[in-house]
């Protein structure tokens, strides 16, 4: 059981625009930031969006967060086939001594 | 560039130990702290805790503790994570991750990311 919720799946078709939502509580993303990563098969996770909203060099423009409240989304238009991916939030918790909370993933399938 | 190579594959046996390294390059390695994660198969991902490269200070998550050590080498750029006491649960991949931080003047907040992640290494706990 994940701390911070996300739905285990997404799709869309190539070039349409779909969100991918995480829901946490006050002491994860109610009190600080978001970071979204992308894992591909077989690889190890990579930052794609951090401080709820900002992308490292590299990510293109498609890839956009947002947070409100205790809840934050993942969006992405024009959708590509390489976007098949799974895709996991992140925060910092405050509770007990302080850890980092991931979203169980979302895997996002382009049909 | 920023670089983070890990030590190989593990099979280990259940109450057996694992030490699994973390090589950095491309960077000044006591700069940012460095943390592990793991993913056990077809599951997400687990915090597992961090340590300070400088300092060598350590902070592990509440299920860790007392089974995971986590140390470094300043004079080769590597951490180190020791799981003691295996279970066939222990069964994942296992990622370090560099974390960037800084203060958002805007916000007041402290902002921390993992920016570059190792490639995983698999240890596989089974009799």
């Amino acid at each position: 059981q994940s701390v911070l919720t996300q739905p285990p799946s997404a799709s869309g078709t190539p070039g349409q625009r779909v969100t991918i939502s995480c829901s946490g509580s006050s002491s994860n993303i109610g009190s600080n930031t978001v970071n979204w990563y992308q894992q591909l098969p077989g690889t190890a996770p990579k930052l794609l969006i951090y401080s709820n909203n900002q992308r490292p060099s590299g990510v293109p423009d498609r890839f956009s967060g947002s947070k409100s409240g205790t809840s934050a989304s993942l969006a992405i238009s024009g959708l590509q086939s390489e976007d098949e991916a799974d895709y996991y939030c992140a925060a910092w918790d405050d509770s007990l001594n302080g850890s980092w909370v991931f979203g169980g993933g979302t895997k996002l399938t382009v049909l | 560039q920023v670089q983070l190579v890990q030590s190989g594959a593990e099979v280990k046996k259940p109450g057996a130990s694992v030490k699994v390294s973390c090589k950095a390059s491309g960077y000044t390695f006591t700069s940012y702290y460095m943390h592990w994660v793991r993913q056990a198969p077809g599951q997400g991902l687990e915090w597992m805790g961090i340590i300070n490269p400088s300092g060598g200070s350590t902070s592990y998550a509440q299920k860790f503790q007392g089974r995971v050590t986590m140390t470094r080498d300043t004079s080769t750029s590597t951490v180190y994570m020791e799981l003691s006491s295996l279970r066939s649960e222990d069964t994942a991949v296992y990622y370090c991750a560099r974390e960037a931080s800084y203060l958002d003047i805007l916000t007041a907040n402290q902002v921390g990311y993992f920016d570059y992640w190792g490639q995983g290494t698999l240890v596989t706990v089974s009799s």
